[in-house]
């Protein structure tokens, strides 16, 4: 049974950067797929962007100038960080385990972390 | 980016009813779709994806049809656990997008 954890600050005042870090146990992170999504009153979700064995990096294009993912896997972990931050950035940050099937190359967010609430303020 | 909306935005029924959610998208995305539930507080869960296929652990009484533009789920027979949120997400095309969601309240 994959399980997920973020963890990083909860309070980011505006300009600075957003760091989160999403601790992975029960899977072995190369093998997989590795999302971050976001809810926020205002947008809904929203997927930032995923990782596939640093080599394959997706960032949402209207985030893409500010964000950064990556992976260590001598940690079993992986990163986002979101720079210049504004109120608009305030939300609930979820990392995910994405899963592509053999056939087809369906991908669905299978394994969810429980979400870190981010809120931007001075 | 793909537009996807669903209806209604919320509804209310009983134990025992039959519920359908639709979602639409702005352009065709064949059978690349996902079914998320929500509870308050807790992270989406997926419960089918590729249109119709029931994720692992997930009851018989959620199902999913659809295919281009227009899917539904299906909840043949509602049970108390399954009072939420419900959303779809489209992983035809990136960004990856979701719908607004709908909120399925007990009547």
């Amino acid at each position: 049974q994959v399980q997920l954890q973020e963890s990083g600050p909860g309070l980011v005042k505006p300009s600075e950067t957003l760091s989160l870090t999403c601790s992975v146990s029960g899977g072995v992170i190369s093998r997989y797929y590795w999302s971050w999504i976001r809810q926020s009153p205002g947008k809904g979700l929203e997927c930032i962007g995923f990782i596939y064995q640093s080599g394959s990096i997706y960032y949402n294009p209207s985030l893409k100038s500010r964000v950064t993912i990556s992976v260590d896997t001598s940690k079993n972990q992986f990163s986002l960080k979101l720079s210049s931050v504004t109120a608009a950035d305030t939300g609930v940050y979820y990392c995910a385990k994405t899963t592509m099937t053999t056939y087809g190359a369906y991908y669905y967010l299978d394994y969810w972390g429980q979400g870190t609430l981010v809120t931007v303020s001075s | 980016d793909v537009q996807m909306t669903q209806s209604p935005s919320s509804l209310s029924a009983s134990v025992g009813d039959r519920v359908t959610i639709t979602c639409r998208a702005s352009q065709s995305i064949s059978t690349y779709l996902n079914w998320y539930q929500q509870k308050p507080g807790k992270a989406p869960k997926v419960l089918i994806y590729a249109a119709s296929s029931l994720q692992s652990g997930v009851p018989s009484r959620f199902s999913g049809s659809g295919s281009g533009t227009d899917f539904t789920l299906t909840i043949s027979s509602l049970q108390p656990e399954d009072f939420a949120t419900y959303y779809c997400q489209q992983a035809y095309s990136t960004p990856w997008t979701f719908g607004q969601g709908t909120n399925v309240e007990i009547k």
